[in-house]
């Protein structure tokens, strides 16, 4: 079952701005990663953040974890048309691991040029 | 970076025929390869875990005698829908982890088959 929870479900922005997404989970992780997938593509690996870190950067993507709630954030600074995508975060939880990462629900980006 | 080759792309068959998806690690020895189904506008629902020469593990709910998965060797895993119906259409996308090192925390994806079924 998806235990990530994403915010918003969709959100539409012009080039240039920052976009800002949010997910929540529930169990305790390893890792979490996010994910950005164009129509009718498979996934991409963005960015992985530890459980003992707090802020990750790459390029213009930025990522924060806060294990107390749960939660993290990617932000995509100076967005572009081609960020259109749709993106998801997944955790790798600590315990019970199969191996498998358990994806949110994503959230859907349109960036207007 | 490790790709991850998923054939066919797109395909449409009659309802009651079965077809087979393959996906194929290009560059690295997949030791764990992972099946989705994801529905128009949804997320990723994983269908079942295949490790390189033992069974597959199927999710909750999923099939394994109309959802066939046979992982041969290292570079190969194959997802069979038996006897497809309508019901079945969906996009269906494998991803592969290396059971090497720390790039085995990520997951890299196949391109993902689109399958209708008349």
């Amino acid at each position: 079952s998806q235990q990530g929870e994403e915010d918003p479900q969709a959100l539409s922005i012009q080039e240039g701005e920052n976009a800002t997404m949010n997910c929540s989970y529930k169990t305790s992780i390893n890792n979490l990663q996010w994910y950005r997938q164009n129509s009718g593509r498979g996934l991409v690996h963005l960015i992985l953040i530890r459980s003992n870190e707090r802020e990750k950067h790459s390029g213009r993507l930025r990522v924060t974890l806060d294990t107390s709630k749960k939660s993290s954030s990617l932000l995509i600074t100076a967005s572009r048309a081609a960020d259109t995508a749709s993106y998801f975060c997944a955790t790798d939880p600590l315990t019970g691991n199969t191996g498998k990462l358990i994806f949110g629900q994503g959230t859907t980006l349109q960036v207007k040029p | 970076g490790a790709v991850v080759s998923q054939h066919p792309s797109r395909v449409i068959c009659k309802s009651g025929t079965s077809v087979k998806i393959e996906c194929r690690s290009l560059d690295f020895q997949a030791t764990t390869m992972f099946w989705y189904r994801q529905f128009p506008k949804q997320s990723l629902m994983l269908m079942a875990t295949s490790n390189e020469g033992s069974k597959a593990t199927y999710e909750q709910g999923v099939e394994k005698d109309k959802f066939l998965i046979n992982h041969a060797s290292l570079t190969l895993s194959t997802l069979t829908v038996t006897s497809a119906h309508p019901e079945d259409s969906s996009f269906y996308i494998c991803s592969a982890r290396s059971g090497k090192g720390m790039s085995n925390e990520k997951l890299f994806f196949g391109s993902g088959t689109q399958l209708s079924v008349l």
